[in-house]
């Protein structure tokens, strides 16, 4: 199976702050990743997919980025609203697979 | 509006069955292949199962294989999961979800039902 390895595993950041959350597959899975935002109590949402396409209805402050074993989801300005739960998930092959998580906390 | 709505949910004793629904609805559910994950208490994310457009191909976990069934109803534009022999470790909030790209998947979740808790205890 292949593993998804994400860091950090938490972070603290101040609405307008940049993040970079990453994610590192255990073999090469092209551009084959999605990531998706949990709110708690929430069904998660997909942000990107196919590494680097934002999904419609995304606001553009979110992007990805990577190719092969390394991935990457930036948030460019932190809103509000965008402190939450991220996972990033490999689509190559079966059996799909999540990283653990990421929460964005406010500092 | 695109929605998925799961049903089926609740306490179970070890060993027991439980059958999930999802209805679908504001899309052409035959046109995609749809999905089901589940998330412990607290815990991340774990696909359990896949199911191609005509049921025809069919992907499990290896935590799941043997124990739980996918299939689904075009025709009622309904997804479910046969849950058989369920254990402690079963308990989780189960959640369907289509698969983006329709006729050609790619492979990412693009909409999600509200899910639907299993609790398996004694």
């Amino acid at each position: 199976d292949i593993q998804m390895t994400q860091s950090p595993s938490s972070v603290s950041a101040s609405v307008g702050d940049r993040v970079t959350i990453t994610c590192r597959a255990s073999q090469a899975i092209s551009y084959w990743v999605a990531w998706y935002q949990q709110r708690p109590g929430k069904a998660p949402k997909l942000l990107m997919y196919s590494a680097s396409r934002l999904q419609s209805g995304v606001p553009s402050r979110f992007s990805g980025s990577g190719s092969g074993t390394d991935f990457s989801l930036t948030i460019s300005s932190l809103q509000p609203e965008d402190f939450a739960t991220y996972y990033c998930q490999q689509v190559n092959s079966f059996p799909y697979t999540f990283g653990q998580g990421t929460k964005l906390e406010i500092k | 509006q695109v929605q998925l709505v799961e049903s089926g949910g609740g306490l179970v004793k070890p060993g027991g069955s439980l059958r999930l629904s999802c209805a679908a609805s504001g899309f052409t559910f035959s046109d995609y292949y749809m999905t089901w994950i589940r998330q412990a208490p607290g815990k991340g994310l774990e696909w359990v199962s896949y199911i191609s457009r005509d049921g025809s191909t069919i992907y499990y976990a290896d935590s799941v294989r043997g124990r739980f069934t996918i299939s689904r109803d075009n025709a009622e534009t309904s997804l479910y999961l046969q849950m058989n022999s369920l254990r402690a470790e079963d308990t989780a909030v189960y959640y369907c979800a289509r698969v983006l790209g329709g006729t050609t998947p790619n492979g990412a979740f693009d909409i999600w039902g509200q899910g639907t808790m299993v609790t398996v205890s004694a």
